[in-house]
């Protein structure tokens, strides 16, 4: 079973507020990604970190998305201005070193912006 | 472009009867394949993966799958299903390591008595 930590569980915010989650990847992973499942159970890859450098990431052209994984800190995923559009469950998974194919994810923080 | 497609939303089976989930992948080159499980207010767990090589992979909880280059398939199946198998099953497609998963839509599994 993974080791991914997500917090928190659970997100309400309202329209243009910040949201702000956070993932501990598992013990010596250190590639972290984000997605963002919806409703409808469409995955949307958001961003990726190995270490503390970006791998790939979306066009964020909205600017309303930020991540980042400090060394010694969680990963974090911020909406500075929340859309309703934005509410869904968003994911981090990370892989072990040798083995970056496999994704181990956590619970999800599951955002709902009124 | 690449993509992944699962054609049943959902399924219902009987405990104790057997499990096949279709996937189809759309990928130039040799992807690898992935089936993830999803409990419900879980996250994703990992079923199996299959890198190239022998096309029939041996996952957990009694699971398998078959990739077939040919047919572009990746099925997933299950001889046996219990009550605790009730998820949704995602397949998911990855062009090497380390780069991000692509996803079918799922397969909702209902168990029945």
């Amino acid at each position: 079973n993974s080791k991914v930590i997500q917090t928190p569980r659970y997100l309400v915010k309202g329209q243009g507020q910040k949201a702000k989650m956070r993932c501990i990847p598992e013990k010596g992973h250190p590639v972290v990604f984000w997605y963002q499942q919806n409703k409808n159970n469409e995955f949307k890859f958001l961003i990726n970190f190995q270490n503390q450098e970006v791998l790939q990431q979306i066009d964020m052209t909205e600017k309303r998305f930020s991540a980042e994984c400090p060394s010694n800190s969680p990963c974090s995923l911020e909406i500075q201005s929340s859309e309703a559009g934005d509410s869904a469950l968003y994911l981090c998974a990370s892989s072990p070193p040798g083995n970056q194919d496999t994704q181990y994810f956590g619970p999800g923080t599951r955002l709902l912006v009124l | 472009a690449q993509s992944v497609t699962q054609p049943d939303a959902r399924v219902t089976v009987s405990e104790g009867a057997s499990l096949q989930l279709r996937c189809k992948y759309s990928y130039f080159g040799t992807p690898y394949l992935f089936w993830y499980v999803q409990y419900p207010r879980q996250g994703l767990q990992l079923l199996l993966k299959y890198y190239p090589g022998d096309p029939v992979v041996q996952g957990v909880n009694g699971f398998e799958a078959e990739f077939s280059k040919s047919n572009s398939s990746f099925h997933l199946r299950k001889a046996s299903v219990h009550w605790s198998d009730w998820a949704v099953y995602f397949c998911a497609v990855s062009p090497v390591g380390g780069r991000a998963l692509i996803f079918g839509t799922g397969t909702t599994v209902s168990v029945s008595p």
